[in-house]
């Protein structure tokens, strides 16, 4: 079975400052990999995706991520946050086999004090 | 393009009581997905349809059903509530069409359900 873990609950930084939130996933196959991003009173959007290829991938709104297959780790970036990037940010996992049946991270909340 | 609609957006329930909750793709999606949101279990994945047929199911109990119409629309039952279904169901929809690549799900704000 698949399981994802996101290292950091709560992470507050001020107006700025690099972003790097961890993400590790337990899969023995091959992953589908996505960071969402849930906005306070809005759904769950998509950041980025990663399937294959390139293990650095961009996402919207300046976010990065990188796939480091012997860590097993999809860790998700931004070199300066906004105070508009206050969320909740989600890291799941998906089987090649079936991209839709995602396993989810418990999730981490970013505040960013302006 | 209208996103994924989710009614109704709240929900009260007695314990034994069912419910049935709906979801609305996005127009030219036809697979839809079914998750739990609550905070001690995070998201959970409950089911998917495509094509009115369940693809995938998670671990979910039987009480735990759902369906998909020809127009894509989906319901998802839940017979006998307990307190522990109280949570947020998210509907997801994606377009499948040239594989997983071009799949991701989108998400609607979900209906919050309450078992009192």
């Amino acid at each position: 079975a698949q399981s994802v873990s996101q290292h950091n609950h709560h992470v507050i930084l001020s107006e700025a400052a690099s972003l790097e939130l961890g993400c590790n996933y337990s899969y023995g196959g091959t992953v589908n990999l996505f960071w969402y991003v849930q906005y306070p009173g809005q759904h769950l959007q998509l950041l980025l995706k990663y399937f294959s290829g390139d293990p650095l991938v961009k996402g919207i709104k300046g976010f990065e991520a990188e796939f480091i297959k012997s860590k097993f780790s999809f860790n998700l970036r931004k070199p300066s946050v906004q105070w508009s990037d206050t969320a909740e940010y989600f890291c799941a996992v998906g089987s090649s086999g079936s991209a839709r049946q995602l396993t989810f991270g418990s999730g981490t909340q970013l505040t960013v004090l302006p | 393009k209208a996103g994924v609609t989710q009614t109704p957006r709240y929900l009260i329930k007695t314990r034994g009581q069912q419910v049935t909750l709906s979801c609305s793709p996005i127009s030219g999606h036809r697979s839809v997905s079914w998750y739990q949101q609550t905070p001690g279990q995070g998201l959970q994945f409950l089911f998917e349809y495509f094509s009115e047929t369940q693809r995938n199911k998670g671990n979910f109990p039987g009480r735990f059903s759902g369906r998909q119409f020809s127009n894509s629309r989906s319901e998802m039952n839940v017979s006998t509530l307990e307190l522990g279904d109280s949570a947020l169901y998210l509907c997801a929809s994606s377009l499948v069409a040239g594989g997983a690549r071009n799949s991701p799900l989108h998400f609607g704000n979900g209906t919050r359900l309450t078992v009192t």
